[in-house]
């Protein structure tokens, strides 16, 4: 089955810290994606990322960094120098694979940046 | 260019009503999905639509019901409303029905609320 795990709920950061959020995810397939998105108040869903099942390559864009551990089943994201404006539920999910395109979405992390 | 469209943006409904949401999206795009989210059990795939036809079906009860038009528009549909189907229900849309790789672009959602 098809599972992503977001263990942190809430997270609250002083602006210009830099935070991590944890993804651990679950599956059997050997091809499948990985996606974060960001929903900030306005509701509508952010793409920010997407990986695909062979390329472990981490990524930076910007303040955005993603480190893909397969080996952990983890793909974890970080801002540097945060921001008030990154304030905003954060989601990571998976999809692909025999299941489709439908995604399998965490439960969110709620990062709040306090000025 | 215009992001995906979901009207209304709002809706209060009684119990037992039924109700039709509306999605329009990016255009040329042409797969649709419809996903629900609720802070209970966060946020759940109803459907996916591609050239008119439903392509993959999450697990709700038949009163969730879509369709697609051959302008790629979609609506869904809920009958017999519940005080459990209060949630803001998110449209997505996508070139195909492949990955790729910007993912999907979400819309704002309609927040529903059964009183």
């Amino acid at each position: 089955a098809q599972k992503v795990t977001q263990a942190q709920t809430e997270i609250s950061v002083v602006e210009k810290e830099d935070v991590t959020l944890d993804c651990v995810y679950e599956t059997r397939d050997t091809t499948y994606y990985l996606f974060w998105y960001k929903q900030p108040p306005s509701g509508e869903l952010v793409f920010l990322i997407r990986r695909n099942s062979f390329d472990e390559q981490n990524e930076i864009s910007g303040r955005y960094s993603w480190n893909f551990q397969k080996s952990t089943s983890s793909f974890n994201f970080t801002i540097t120098a945060s921001q008030v404006v990154d304030s905003a539920v954060y989601f990571c999910a998976l999809s692909g694979g025999n299941t489709g395109n439908q995604f399998y979405f965490g439960t969110g992390t709620s990062l709040t940046v306090i000025p | 260019k215009a992001g995906v469209t979901q009207t209304p943006r709002y809706l209060i409904k009684t119990r037992g009503q039924q109700v039709t949401l509306s999605c329009s999206p990016i255009s040329g795009h042409r797969s649709v999905s419809w996903y629900q989210q609720t802070p209970g059990q966060g946020l759940q795939f109803l459907f996916e639509y591609f050239s008119e036809t439903q392509r993959n079906k999450g697990n709700f009860p038949g009163r969730f019901s879509g369709r697609q038009f051959s302008n790629s528009r979609s609506e869904m549909n809920v009958s017999t409303l519940e005080l459990g189907d209060s949630a803001l229900y998110l449209c997505a849309s996508s070139l195909t029905i492949i990955q790729t790789d910007y993912g999907y672009t979400f819309g704002s959602g309609t927040r529903l609320t059964v009183v």
